[in-house]
């Protein structure tokens, strides 16, 4: 296992287009997080899974924003009708609940919308 | 809600130590983190402590924990030019298990 892997790691796209982000975590961890972070802030939470479930999506998140993770596996996170704000670098984790978590981090997709 | 804070600058000369604070306000913080980032690069998990601990070292690292306080801080020892770099506090909740990071403390290593 080469750890956690996101795809794309870029992404231009023109406002108002969807986009959609794939991560996939470290094989056997159950929790899953996205965190988005912007030129010169730390990462914002976003929202977690456990499993599949959904456990807390964050005020940050509008509508425009959705998070899968259908078989709790890999996870996509899609934001619709895209504005100049979302550019930023989406960061995915994955975690074994229970005893000690450490979360690893992926390399994160870096999204500009122009 | 939870909140996460750190200076956003630290300037130390080769050789010296540095000394990385964070305060954070979850009372109900279980473990605690340190996590570093360079240029382009993802987020490195340099080490953690847990909250019933006061202190662990690990080589040139040593985390020490004012739990009372909400205080958190990283010594990095005998400061190398590799160590330039955006060093991030965060914790983890007991009641969801989120973690929550500070906006990073720029290191910047003087010659």
């Amino acid at each position: 296992d080469t750890g956690v892997s996101q795809n794309p790691r870029h992404k231009i796209t023109k406002r108002g287009q969807n986009v959609t982000f794939r991560c996939d975590p470290i094989s056997e961890h159950n929790r899953l997080y996205w965190y988005r972070q912007t030129l010169g802030q730390g990462p914002e939470f976003l929202t977690y899974f456990q499993n599949e479930a959904q456990l807390e999506k964050s005020r940050l998140l509008s509508d425009r924003f959705s998070a899968e993770r259908p078989k709790g596996s890999f996870s996509t996170l899609e934001i619709q009708r895209t504005e100049q704000g979302d550019s930023a670098m989406y960061l995915c984790a994955s975690s074994l609940v229970g005893g000690y978590t450490e979360a690893f981090f992926g390399q994160g997709t870096r999204l500009t919308v122009v | 809600g939870e909140d996460v804070e750190q200076s956003l600058f630290l300037s130390v000369r080769e050789g010296d130590s540095s000394v990385i604070n964070c305060t954070y306000t979850d009372s109900s913080s279980t473990y605690l983190y340190w996590y570093k980032q360079e240029p382009g690069a993802g987020l490195q998990l340099l080490t953690y402590i847990f909250s019933n601990m006061d202190m662990k070292q690990d080589q040139r690292l040593t985390v020490l924990l004012n739990k009372k306080d909400k205080h958190l801080s990283l010594r990095i020892a005998d400061t190398q030019t590799g160590d330039s770099a955006i060093y991030f506090c965060a914790e983890m909740g007991n009641r969801d298990d989120k973690i929550i990071f500070g906006k990073g403390t720029r290191l910047h290593i003087l010659p």
